[in-house]
């Protein structure tokens, strides 16, 4: 089935880890973007990339690096997990023509 | 600074009822505007996207308008069902220095009870 695969589902990570949440969609979308979303605050942009081999930040980028080597992939990396780091991670991506947005399934992320 | 907010922050209503969804935007030069339903613990499944050149979108029993000049959108749920409870999220596109953004309000939790 088409769409967009995050892994893992959800995680336990020490603080002061490094981890790497996955993306990857099979549409052939060039646009795809990281979220958060925490209680009361809605869904966050961390990072977003129009296109292979680009990226841009969002709202709250402190913290987290992104990478767009490819079409399909864009891995957000947390480099050392922090407690306010705890949270459910949502990708998505649509295409060129910016038309309707896909989202994963989440990644809940629990640092302690 | 381009955002998006939505009203009410929570909504109870019993089975049956027309209700309205509200989405306020800054900045009136958006792209497009998609709202989004979020069951509690799972994804986003996108309901209706409407361009800049739209005035409304409609999917069954839901009607989305827009009003870019005022700033708003609104979702209309005819005659309610339990089966609607969920979150309700508005996403704004805008294009930003050549890069497209897709924002979020903080959604609307809808709760219909028989």
């Amino acid at each position: 089935i088409a769409g967009i695969t995050q892994a893992p589902t959800s995680q336990i990570l020490a603080a002061g880890r490094r981890m790497t949440l996955r993306c990857t969609q099979d549409m052939r979308h060039n646009a795809m973007y990281w979220y958060r979303q925490d209680l009361g605050l809605g869904l966050r942009l961390i990072h977003y990339s129009n296109t292979a081999g680009t990226t841009g930040k969002g709202e709250v980028p402190d913290g987290y690096s992104v990478s767009r080597a490819n079409t399909d992939d864009f891995p957000l990396t947390l480099a050392s997990a922090v407690p306010s780091q705890t949270s459910v991670y949502f990708c998505a991506s649509r295409d060129s023509a910016m038309t309707e947005a896909f989202f994963g399934q989440g990644t809940r992320l629990t640092v302690v | 600074k381009q955002e998006v907010t939505q009203i009410p922050a929570a909504l109870s209503v019993p089975e049956g009822e027309n209700l309205v969804l509200n989405c306020s935007f800054t900045d009136s030069a958006i792209y497009n505007l998609q709202w989004f339903r979020q069951d509690p613990g799972k994804g986003l499944t996108s309901l209706l996207l409407i361009q800049s050149s739209q005035r409304e979108q409609t999917s069954g029993r839901l009607n989305a308008s827009l009003d870019k000049s005022s700033g708003r959108s609104t979702l209309y749920i005819a005659a309610s069902q339990p089966g609607d409870s969920a979150t309700y999220l508005c996403a704004v596109s805008w294009l930003s220095g050549g890069y497209n953004k897709l924002i979020f309000g903080a959604g609307t939790r809808l709760a219909v009870h028989p």
